[in-house]
């Protein structure tokens, strides 16, 4: 059964900085693996998607990156502002044509 | 993007009764739909696949007579849960794809609050 982690939970930081955030998945079976944002009491927004055979896809300040073979993903975010706080999910599209989420990481940038 | 809304975005019902939620693709036709359940700080759990005229395909744990789901048409799904409970407070999120595998487009969500 596909488990999906994310690491942190939550974090906080201060404007400017750089972050990181983790996902892990146990079946590298996977067709694809998506991180999305979550503002509060708000659906989702779709910000990068990787397709299983490649490695990284970019947008803007974001940067996420795809080792299928470890079973992790990264989320860079560059500059943090105050407007990046939200939770941010992390997904993997399985081969029973299922989205599995992580518990997602709570970001706060502090101004 | 391709746009899904969802209908209403907030209601709250007695105990007892039922209440139901729409799913539309505004700007496509949707082969499947998927309906989410979010608790407060808590991730999203599917709990069921629906595909235009046929029955919905229910996750583990959820029950198919509580949750109805209707799916009439490639562009509308809808739950109707049933004798609410104040523990089906939750925040519903329905999603749809049209490319499969590809990815799912997500509603705006459906925040349900059981007196």
């Amino acid at each position: 059964k596909q488990e999906v982690t994310q690491i942190p939970a939550a974090l906080s930081v201060p404007e400017g900085e750089n972050l990181v955030l983790n996902c892990s998945f146990t079946d590298s079976a996977i067709y694809n693996l998506q991180w999305f944002r979550q503002d509060p009491g708000k659906g989702l927004t779709s910000l990068l998607l990787i397709q299983s055979s490649q490695r990284e896809q970019t947008s803007g300040r974001l940067n996420a990156s795809l080792d299928k073979s470890s079973g992790r993903s990264t989320l860079y975010i560059a500059a943090s502002q105050p407007g990046d706080s939200a939770t941010y999910l992390c997904a993997v599209y399985n081969q029973g044509g299922k989205l599995i989420f992580g518990q997602g990481t709570e970001l706060s940038v502090k101004p | 993007g391709a746009v899904v809304s969802q209908h209403p975005s907030r209601v709250i019902c007695k105990s007892g009764t039922s209440v139901k939620i729409e799913c539309r693709s505004l700007d496509f036709q949707a082969t499947t739909m998927f309906w989410y359940r979010q608790f407060p700080k808590q991730s999203l759990m599917l709990m069921a696949t629906s595909n235009e005229g046929s029955k919905a395909t229910y996750e583990q744990g959820v029950e198919k007579d509580k949750f109805l789901i209707n799916h009439a048409s490639l562009t509308l799904s809808t739950l109707t849960v049933t004798s609410a409970h104040p523990e089906d407070s939750s925040f519903y999120i329905c999603s749809a794809d049209f490319v499969r595998r590809e990815t799912q487009y997500f509603g705006p969500g459906t925040r349900l609050l059981v007196l």
